[in-house]
This record gives C-alpha cells, sequence and structure tokens, in this order.
C-alpha cells in the first residue's frame, strides 16, 4: 500500500537547521509531487510548499520562501524539507505527503515533531 | 492569499445525527476544494476532493457540495468514529486551509 514514512522528532535550538525525511513506498515516487504541511501544537494546518520529484522542481510559500529548501533523493524514494534559521515559533509538527487530485493531499507521513528551545 | 474561513468553530452533535460544516473561501476556487478528518495525535486524512468526490475508502455518508466561494461537508449520520477536527483546503491558487471545525459528542 501507498506509505510516506518520516524521520524521527528533532530538538533545535534557535538559529539551527533542521531536515526531516519522508520515506514513500507502495507507488512510483517521481510520479507524484510531495507537499509539506505544519501544524503547531493545538492549532491548524500551514501549508509550506510542494516538490515534484520528477523535475526537482519546487513551489514554496511566501511566508517560507528563502528559509527554506524541499529536496529528493529519487535512489531511494525519499523526499527532504529542510528548514533554516528555526525560531521557536517554528516548534510544531511537519508532515509529508503525496500531492493528489491537482492540489489535494494524499496520503500523509505520520508527522516529525521538531521542537525548537535554547 | 486566498482565505478560507471554516463555521462553526465547534459543533456538538448527537450520534446519529446529522452534522454539516461550512466553509468559505476570500475568492472564487472553482471545484478545487478538499476536505480532510484529523483525528487527536494522527495525521490528517482526505475524504473529499473536487468539492464532491468521496476519496478511496470514504463511507457514503460524507458527502460535500458547492463551488465558487461557498462549500458544505454533510455527514448524514455521524457515527462514534466520525468526532474529529475537519479541514477544508483550496488548491486553486496555491494551498490554503481553514482553520478547522471540531465535531465533538453532544
Amino acid at each position: 500500500q501507498v506509505q510516506l514514512v518520516q524521520s524521527g522528532a528533532e530538538v533545535k535550538k534557535p538559529g539551527a537547521s533542521v531536515k526531516v525525511s519522508c520515506k514513500a513506498s507502495g507507488y512510483t515516487f517521481t510520479s507524484f509531487d510531495i507537499i509539506w504541511v505544519r501544524q503547531a501544537t493545538g492549532q491548524g494546518l500551514e501549508w509550506m510548499g510542494w516538490m515534484n520529484p520528477n523535475s526537482d522542481t519546487t513551489g514554496y510559500a511566501q511566508k517560507f520562501q528563502g528559509r527554506v529548501t524541499m529536496s529528493r533523493n529519487t535512489s531511494i524514494s525519499t523526499a527532504y524539507m529542510e528548514l533554516y534559521n528555526l525560531r521557536s515559533e517554528d516548534t510544531a509538527v511537519y508532515f509529508c505527503a503525496r500531492g493528489r487530485f491537482a492540489g489535494a493531499a494524499d496520503p500523509w507521513g505520520q508527522g516529525t515533531l521538531v521542537a525548537v528551545s535554547s | 492569499e486566498i482565505v478560507m474561513t471554516q463555521s462553526p468553530a465547534t459543533l456538538a452533535v448527537s450520534p446519529g445525527e446529522r452534522a454539516t460544516l461550512s466553509c468559505r473561501a476570500s475568492q472564487n476556487v472553482s471545484t478545487n476544494l478538499a476536505w480532510y478528518q484529523q483525528k487527536p495525535g494522527q495525521a490528517p486524512r482526505l475524504i473529499i476532493y473536487g468539492a464532491s468526490t468521496r476519496a478511496t475508502g470514504i463511507p457514503a455518508r460524507f458527502s460535500g457540495s458547492g463551488s465558487g466561494t461557498e462549500f458544505t461537508l454533510t455527514i448524514s449520520s455521524l457515527q462514534s468514529e466520525d468526532f474529529a477536527v475537519y479541514y477544508c483546503q483550496q488548491y486553486n491558487n496555491w494551498r490554503t486551509f481553514g482553520q478547522g471545525t471540531r465535531v465533538e459528542i453532544k
């Protein structure tokens, strides 16, 4: 079955960077976009951006431009999201998801908690 | 940026009753709208895309309607497993989510 498995929780200090991985299985990795969404504790969903694993093109929400890089390694069907210059407000669960139906997301990874604290 | 506004913030419904959730877009998004269900500690799950098409494995008691700026998610007869937070998301112009509607037991 289609599955996205993300890397484990991270604790970072302000100003550091974090790189979250998302390993896909059960489908052809290069045939669908990978979408990244985050969710602060008790808050709603926030769309961060997308990456096309075939063309390596990306699109980032304006809020994150200049502070995020989405990439992939097609040989291991894995996508990455790296967020730089972390601040406390970046503490959240980060989800990857497969892009479907021209813009929806299905399925989702299990989420990765990134905690930013001094 | 297209702003998605969901109402109500919380909806208290008895099991077996109907639940109607609303989502309004600040601009026309055609039918480029999805609904997701999220339970505590879990990732969201896609339930509706294209405003009205059920995703694979979603029960027929879930239905979506609307186009343009006004959308509705209806759960015809609430089951215990349906109590969750529901988010709408537009994908007509980039992507934005609504703030969510919590469906709780009355």
